[in-house]
């Protein structure tokens, strides 16, 4: 499995607060991207990055900013989480070179907001 | 919005076949087809990805004619474990992707 790891794998929050939520790679790997995923839909994505300090938004970026400082860290931050945002988040990282172009997934992380 | 169509859910028994197609009429000749499987609580998983014809790997095949405007993935003998959500995309190589509903393929012994 690719080295992606997202923190926290689970957080609970009110209404109003500040989130950050992180994925970290030892892949090395180029491309980061963070989706949403909710009941009933598939994946949205959010932000995704093509280098360090080069971000880009997705579908469903309202609400939401990130920062990639390192080639292995790609932060989502809430800066005042509301309810519609509750959900699960993944992280994805890719590369492109010969074969197959694949983004892997982490485990993601189940955020709810009340 | 997908670029893809494809069936909501599928039902299956052990050990038989399964096909599911995707419509994807707008493909861009950049495009390549991708397949997607998902357990419920993790995030989606590489299965196989083709340009045209036919490719295949240690977990499934995939079918895709001249026109490229659809495609097939097939998945030999399913087992309970096949069950999962299954996405057809398509994509460019750098690009995020865009998801569907997934096909729910349920097996059943």
């Amino acid at each position: 499995d690719a080295g992606i790891t997202q923190s926290p794998r689970h957080k609970v929050t009110e209404t109003g607060t500040p989130v950050t939520l992180r994925c970290h790679q030892t892949e090395n790997h180029r491309y980061m991207y963070w989706y949403r995923q909710d009941p009933g839909h598939g994946l949205r994505l959010i932000h995704y990055s093509y280098g360090v300090k080069d971000t880009d938004k997705g579908e469903v970026s309202d609400g939401y900013s990130v920062s990639r400082s390192k080639t292995e860290d790609f932060l989502l931050t809430l800066e005042s989480a509301t309810s519609s945002q509750t959900s699960v988040y993944f992280c994805a990282i890719s590369e492109i070179g010969e074969g197959p172009y694949e983004q892997y997934f982490g485990p993601g992380t189940r955020l709810t907001v009340t | 919005l997908a670029k893809t169509t494809q069936p909501i859910s599928m039902d299956s028994y052990e050990g038989q076949e399964v096909n599911i197609t995707c419509s994807h009429n707008n493909i861009a000749t950049n495009d390549y087809i991708t397949w997607y499987q998902q357990f419920p609580s993790q995030g989606p998983r590489f299965i196989i990805q083709g340009y045209k014809t036919k490719v295949t790997n240690e977990v499934a095949s995939l079918f895709i004619p001249a026109d490229r405007k659809s495609s097939t993935l097939s998945l030999p003998r399913v087992s309970l474990s096949d069950t999962a959500v299954y996405y057809c995309l398509v994509n460019q190589a750098g690009t995020a992707l865009i998801f569907g509903k997934g096909t729910t393929l349920s097996v059943s012994s």
